[in-house]
């Protein structure tokens, strides 16, 4: 029972242009929502989340938007990099700061 | 240090041995996490340790899996009997109250 999906395995985007990684969840109790960020032989780090009483949450070039209607949140990157390539993981929460459920990950590649 | 540290970073082991994997998380941090990325899927959630209160097993797949945490602070991710089906990347993370996960590396665990 997949709670936290992430339905595209990979996306590649050219350098400059955005990049948008979506994630569906099921459990409609989910009330936070972070997005991680995996390099290869590294452990993920933070990126952004989001509490479920807004809409959006902006840090730099790195947006997260959610619809609680329709159980979606989306990643928008822009201008992408090419450090940006990496594997992005979606998480959810019940309570912030309790035990997250991850998606299954997207691998980001940022061409130049 | 400053950030999570687990070990060993590799282990090879014989099917049916074994093994034990530390997490020292950071100094300070109430709740520890344990999961699991195994080839091409996302972060399986293992067991989560929240100070003083009894641990959330729910996501060991099965009774050869134990974790401890002693003291409050390291934990030790035990499997028993292993099986190459256990093979994978063990992830540790830490938190303090309502605080962001901070992973480690890993331990890549391959079961021959």
């Amino acid at each position: 029972d997949q709670q936290v999906k992430q339905n595209s395995p990979s996306l590649s985007v050219q350098e400059g242009r955005i990049s948008i990684l979506n994630c569906d969840y099921t459990n409609s109790m989910f009330d936070y929502f972070l997005w991680y960020k995996k390099y290869p032989a590294e452990g993920p780090t933070f990126l952004i989340s989001i509490s479920s009483i807004k809409d959006k949450n902006e840090d730099g070039r790195f947006t997260v938007f959610l619809n609680k209607s329709a159980k979606h949140l989306s990643l928008h990157i822009v201008p992408s990099q090419p450090g940006d390539s990496a594997v992005y993981f979606c998480a959810a929460s019940k309570v912030e700061g309790n035990k997250l459920v991850f998606g299954a990950g997207t691998i980001l590649r940022v061409k130049s | 240090g400053a950030g999570v540290s687990q070990s060993p970073s590799n282990k090879v082991t014989e099917k049916g041995k074994d093994v034990e994997l530390r997490c020292d998380p950071i100094s300070g941090h109430t709740a520890l996490y344990w999961y699991r990325q195994s080839l091409g899927q996302g972060l399986e959630f293992l067991i989560y340790f929240q100070g003083n209160s009894a641990p959330d097993k729910s996501g060991l797949p099965s009774d050869r899996f134990s974790a401890e945490r002693t003291g409050g602070s390291v934990s030790t991710l035990t499997i028993q009997r292993t099986q190459q089906e256990d093979s994978a990347v063990y992830l540790c993370a830490s938190s303090s109250a309502g605080g962001g996960y901070t992973f480690g590396s890993g331990t890549r665990l391959t079961v021959v």
